[in-house]
């Protein structure tokens, strides 16, 4: 239990344009996702939290219109890194929770995905 | 002051041993704590939860948890070389919905 899928793995995309990444977990009911990056030999950076349904939190720091984050379903949340730059080459990492039913504050990661932007 | 604070090694200890693990937090009120592995290149794992002071086992890890000296701490029994990872620590805290993680500690175990 508790899968958490990513897509895609790795993505190579020119400069200037936008990438999507999706985030699914696979057997239960996401209600917040939370949305990561790492950069080589750091830590774990928090962009954002969303709960199903509701506009996404956003960690100070991090610009809203360039990275979008919709969280449209309990099963599903995305972010959209928007006019990309070789700066945002990163290791993208979503994970999700389901407190409501589990009432567990546990979240699991999904596989993450490495952007390169040229 | 950071939240979360963690020795970022590298720990090194031989095939068989016990590799002790630690991590301090600054806020007292945190209630739930955390422990992931990391291989490199690849996300975090949840390895273990722990909310309530004392220990906590489950097979060859036991976490510890401390709240009057806010301490958290991961055993490895046995150490395998398959453990060799970066371990994170994490702690939750209700009020802001949001986990916040230690820097990391690199434990290598030499054959």
């Amino acid at each position: 239990g508790a899968v958490v899928s990513q897509h895609p793995s790795w993505v190579i995309c020119k400069s200037g344009t936008s990438v999507k990444i999706e985030c699914r977990s696979l057997d239960f009911q996401a209600t917040t996702m939370f949305w990561y990056r790492q950069f080589p030999k750091q830590s774990l950076m928090l962009m954002a939290t969303s709960n199903e349904g509701s506009k996404a939190t956003y960690e100070q720091g991090v610009e809203k219109d360039k990275f979008l984050i919709n969280h449209a379903s309990l099963t599903l949340s995305t972010l959209t890194v928007t006019s990309a730059h070789p700066e945002d080459s990163s290791f993208y990492i979503c994970s999700a929770r389901d407190l409501v039913t589990s009432g567990k504050y546990e979240q699991y990661f999904g596989p993450g995905t490495r952007l390169t932007v040229t | 002051q950071k939240e979360v604070e963690q020795n970022s090694g590298p720990l090194s200890v031989p095939e068989g041993a016990i590799a002790s693990l630690n991590c301090t937090y600054s806020d007292r009120g945190s209630q739930s704590f955390f422990w992931y592995r990391q291989y490199s290149g690849k996300s975090p794992e949840l390895i273990m939860s722990i909310y309530s002071n004392g220990d906590k086992e489950d097979g060859r890890f036991t976490a510890q948890l401390n709240k009057a000296s806010q301490y958290v701490s991961l055993l490895i029994r046995d150490s395998q070389p398959s453990d060799s990872a970066t371990y994170l620590c994490a702690v939750y805290k209700y009020n802001f919905n949001k986990f916040y993680f230690g820097s990391g500690t690199k434990l290598n175990v030499k054959p």
